[in-house]
């Protein structure tokens, strides 16, 4: 079975430029997460999504960050302008919840962006 | 609000050394408790779980009790290889529906 798939993989751009990230959760699953991680904040929750609609944003760091979810299969995580403090890896994550009950999030590998 | 500490790291080992990564937990109500591990390069992998207490969870050799009295989830391994060299992160679900809580996360180098 295909895990989450995310990409590009590796993203370098300049501040200011619009970035974009990809990712297709998992076939059949109802709910889709976004991390940042950096070595100064940790893990950090973005944004998630039950049945494609945001259930909770407060983890966007701006306005500059938005994240969409137009349908089961695809998200995603817009910045725009991008500054080099937004550098990071992105994680997506997806899961399968039922009856209110927190289930286990399967990861992607993840996007590394480097704006300069 | 919910939140997990984990002892900070890195922890380093030589190989067949016994392994323990601290974990304890605030929240509210009954939440399910995690360890996820990311190993270089990729992202992050449920390890084990439990989800209410004196659960244990265990994978791999790896095993973690909730201990709802002292509040921890510690994560133990009786003999660590160099393949188990990675980050390992402690969570809970809390905060709302399916909403995790992550720790900062401890890395574990093993050396032969």
């Amino acid at each position: 079975d295909a895990g989450v798939i995310q990409s590009p993989r590796h993203e370098v751009t300049e501040m200011g430029q619009e970035v974009t990230l990809r990712c297709k959760p998992i076939s059949g699953h109802n709910s889709l997460f976004w991390y940042r991680q950096t070595m100064m904040r940790g893990l950090e929750l973005l944004i998630y999504f039950n049945n494609n609609v945001p259930i909770d944003d407060s983890g966007m760091p701006e306005d500059r960050f938005s994240a969409k979810m137009p349908n089961a299969s695809f998200s995603t995580l817009k910045i725009q302008p991008s500054e080099p403090r937004d550098s990071a890896v992105y994680f997506c994550a997806s899961s399968l919840a039922g009856s209110g009950r927190l289930d286990e999030q399967f990861f992607g590998p993840g996007t590394r962006l480097t704006v300069l | 609000g919910d939140s997990v500490t984990q002892m900070e790291g890195p922890v380093t080992l030589s190989e067949e050394a016994f392994l323990t990564i601290n974990c304890t937990y605030t929240a509210t109500g009954y939440p399910s408790l995690f360890w996820y591990v990311q190993y270089p390069g990729e992202g992050l992998q449920l390890l084990l779980k439990a989800t209410k207490a004196d659960d244990k969870g265990s994978n791999k050799g790896f095993e973690a009790t909730y201990r709802k009295e002292t509040t921890s989830f510690h994560l133990e391994k009786g003999s660590v290889q160099v393949s188990d060299s990675a980050v390992y992160f402690c969570a809970l679900s809390g905060g709302g529906f399916q909403k995790l809580v992550f720790g900062t996360g401890t890395r574990l180098l093993v050396s032969p």
